[in-house]
């Protein structure tokens, strides 16, 4: 059973197009994590965010934790095929180090 | 190379048989994660530990799978009897704070 849900569960886009996936729980978070995976490899940590309301930049990824601290968005920019991968946001409830992974976002982001 | 180490990267068995991996984790760090992964889908938590204490077990696993920490070092996953349905990616964690920091998987196929 997965805690965190992840939408849109696919999504392919042209380049230059912007684009946000959203990750949503009933539970709430002591902190929530967004990583991204390439095929073959493990994921990689984007972003951690811990306070309600908080906003994260990096370069044209924007992250955003809900005030509740329930769900979470990340928004890209003028995507690139770079972009391509699947995104992950991932929780801990209990404030032990327990991370629980969405459902993912598979980007495919066309040249 | 200081990263986590996974072996073996692939394993193809038989049904029934016993698979072992084995997981090296970056050296100071102090927490070790075991995930499951389908093809195009988030990880599933197993288990994690902290040194070599087995903080939590997902109830989801069934007597076939455990894992040890010993030395609070390396750690192995060991599947009995495999089946069908053991046929994933299963991926070792390894973190010092909130950053996990993945391997690149070992490769389960059950015949």
């Amino acid at each position: 059973t997965q805690l965190l849900e992840q939408s849109p569960q696919f999504l392919s886009i042209q380049e230059g197009e912007n684009l946000t996936v959203y990750c949503n729980s009933s539970s709430v978070f002591s902190s929530l994590q967004w990583y991204r995976q390439e095929p073959g490899e493990g994921p990689v940590l984007l972003v951690t965010v811990v306070t309600g309301g908080e906003v994260k930049k990096l370069k044209r990824l924007t992250f955003q934790f809900g005030d509740a601290r329930k769900d979470s968005s990340l928004h890209i920019t003028a995507a690139q095929p770079g972009d391509t991968g699947l995104y992950l946001c991932a929780g801990d409830t209990s404030g032990t180090y327990k991370y629980i992974f969405g459902t993912g976002t598979r980007l495919k982001v066309l040249a | 190379d200081t990263g986590v180490s996974q072996n073996p990267r692939h394993k193809i068995t038989k049904r029934g048989q016993n698979v072992t991996f084995r997981c090296d984790p970056i050296s100071e760090h102090n927490r070790l994660y075991w995930y499951r992964q389908t093809l195009g889908q988030g990880p599933e938590f197993l288990t994690y530990f902290q040194n070599e204490a087995q903080l939590e077990k997902s109830r989801l696993l069934s007597d076939r799978f455990s894992a040890e920490r010993p030395k609070g070092s390396f750690s192995t996953l060991e599947i009995q009897r495999t089946e069908q349905g053991d046929s994933a990616m299963y991926l070792c964690a390894s973190s010092l704070n909130r950053e996990l920091f993945f391997g690149e998987g070992s490769r389960l196929t059950v015949l």
